[in-house]
């Protein structure tokens, strides 16, 4: 399995413009988690989807923040209208039933830059 | 609620040094214990893991015990190098769930030749 995918790995953007990330799980895992690394707050879990349904956004930190998980093998995490301070590493991770035993699989991340 | 702990960064060390790095949690039950690394640039890689006390993880020269008594899971290696220069995270989970990851805050780990 070649893990777990994110595009673009990074992404310049303007403040005001949509962003869009992207996640393909592992194949066969029914968890997708979204996260957020800066260095002032360290990793934060944003959302995440048990068989393609949204679970927990609490952690989303503004209305501005979208995830979709359409099916079961694509998530996207949009932001419109993007702000400076949403720059930052995000990742997506990956899991199944039974993940106590194994944890999470992480994806390589997309850095983003709000200029 | 369930939590965890991590002493602070950055740990620096030369070379063949001792490395231990603390890790304790506070949990209503018996979770499983991870830890992850951060190498730079790249995504979170599990190290190691136990899922019951008194379990030793091993991976790479590092280990960690599963002690209930003290909730800890001290993450170790006799010997570093400079290529374990990374961030670290203790992590719990719970089985069972929605298998949730609770996160430590990381410990950065920086090693000189």
């Amino acid at each position: 399995d070649a893990g777990v995918i994110q595009s673009p790995r990074h992404e310049v953007t303007e403040m005001g413009q949509e962003v869009t990330l992207r996640c393909k799980p592992i194949s066969g895992h029914d968890y997708l988690f979204w996260y957020r690394q800066t260095m002032m707050r360290g990793l934060e879990l944003l959302i995440y989807f048990n068989n393609n349904v949204p679970i927990d956004d609490s952690g989303m930190p503004e209305d501005r923040f979208s995830a979709k998980m359409p099916n079961a093998s694509f998530s996207t995490l949009k932001i419109q209208p993007s702000e400076p301070r949403d720059s930052a590493v995000y990742f997506c991770a990956s899991s199944f039933q039974g993940a106590a035993n194994y944890g999470y699989t992480f994806g390589s991340g997309t850095r983003l830059t709000v200029v | 609620g369930n939590s965890v702990t991590q002493m602070e960064g950055p740990v620096t060390l030369s070379e063949e040094a001792f490395l231990t790095i603390n890790c304790t949690y506070t949990a209503t039950g018996y979770p499983s214990l991870f830890w992850y690394v951060q190498y730079p640039g790249e995504g979170l890689q599990l190290l190691l893991k136990a899922t019951k006390a008194d379990d030793k993880g091993s991976n790479k020269g590092f280990e960690a015990t599963y002690r209930k008594e003290t909730t800890s899971f001290h993450l170790e290696k006799g010997s570093v190098q400079v290529s374990d220069s990374a961030v670290y995270f203790c992590a719990l989970m719970f089985s069972g769930g929605y298998n949730k990851l609770i996160f430590g805050a990381g410990t950065r780990l920086a090693v000189h030749p």
